[in-house]
């Protein structure tokens, strides 16, 4: 049973448009959230968190939304580039353990 | 300040074999996780050692474990290999435990069972 999903495993969007990715998560003990960015033959790298007392969270192009109640984050990227296709990651953090989701492809076309 | 890197890259092994897979941290991280990628499970936790002790252990089955050195060099063996252990093995590394938004990940091993 997958506590973290992601259930788009690709998305196209436009250079200059918003990328949405999204997540839902079933463990209310998830304290802790995480985006990752993982491109080929490379391993993830981070790129965002949020607290579960919080609900958004914004780094330069990057925004992260949390909405407890529906166990739902979503990563908002604007405006979205070339550089950014890659594959997306979300992961939740509780009892010292990372959870992942199965990660979304994100391609952003010139 | 060199990545974490992992060794071998690239493996292929046959069914009922054992292997062992190598990460060596970033220096003066304590910290390492092992993470399995397989396209149908994605990323998933496998354990986690600091300080040569394993602090965390993910849902897998005996076959799979670790050890860290003194050094922080982190080794995990898989015994008795099945078809369904062909997979991206990640590990990374932090400074401390619990760090998780500062953990930094080796470039994998890609292990294939035949």
């Amino acid at each position: 049973d997958q506590q973290v999903k992601q259930n788009s495993p690709s998305l196209s969007v436009q250079e200059g448009r918003i990328s949405i990715l999204n997540c839902d998560y079933t463990n209310s003990m998830f304290d802790y959230f995480l985006w990752y960015k993982k491109y080929p033959a490379e391993g993830p790298t981070f790129l965002i968190s949020i607290s579960s007392i919080k609900d958004k969270n914004e780094d330069g192009r990057f925004t992260v939304f949390l909405n407890k109640s529906a166990k739902h984050l979503s990563l908002h990227i604007v405006p979205s580039q070339p550089g950014d296709s890659a594959v997306y990651f979300c992961a939740a953090y509780a009892g010292n353990m990372l959870t992942f989701g199965g990660g979304t492809r994100l391609m952003v076309k010139p | 300040k060199a990545g974490v890197t992992q060794t071998p890259r690239y493996l292929i092994k046959t069914r009922g074999q054992q292997v062992t897979l190598s990460c060596s941290p970033i220096s003066g991280h304590r910290s390492v996780s092992w993470y399995q990628q397989t396209p149908g499970q994605g990323l998933q936790f496998l354990f986690e050692y600091f300080s040569e002790t394993q602090r965390n252990k993910g849902n897998f089955p005996g076959r799979f474990s670790g050890r860290q050195f003194s050094n922080s060099r982190s080794e995990m063996n898989v015994s008795t290999l099945e078809l369904g252990d062909s997979a991206l093995y990640l590990c990374a590394s932090s400074l401390v435990a619990d760090r998780v938004n500062e953990q930094f990940f080796g470039p994998g091993t890609r292990l294939t069972v035949l």
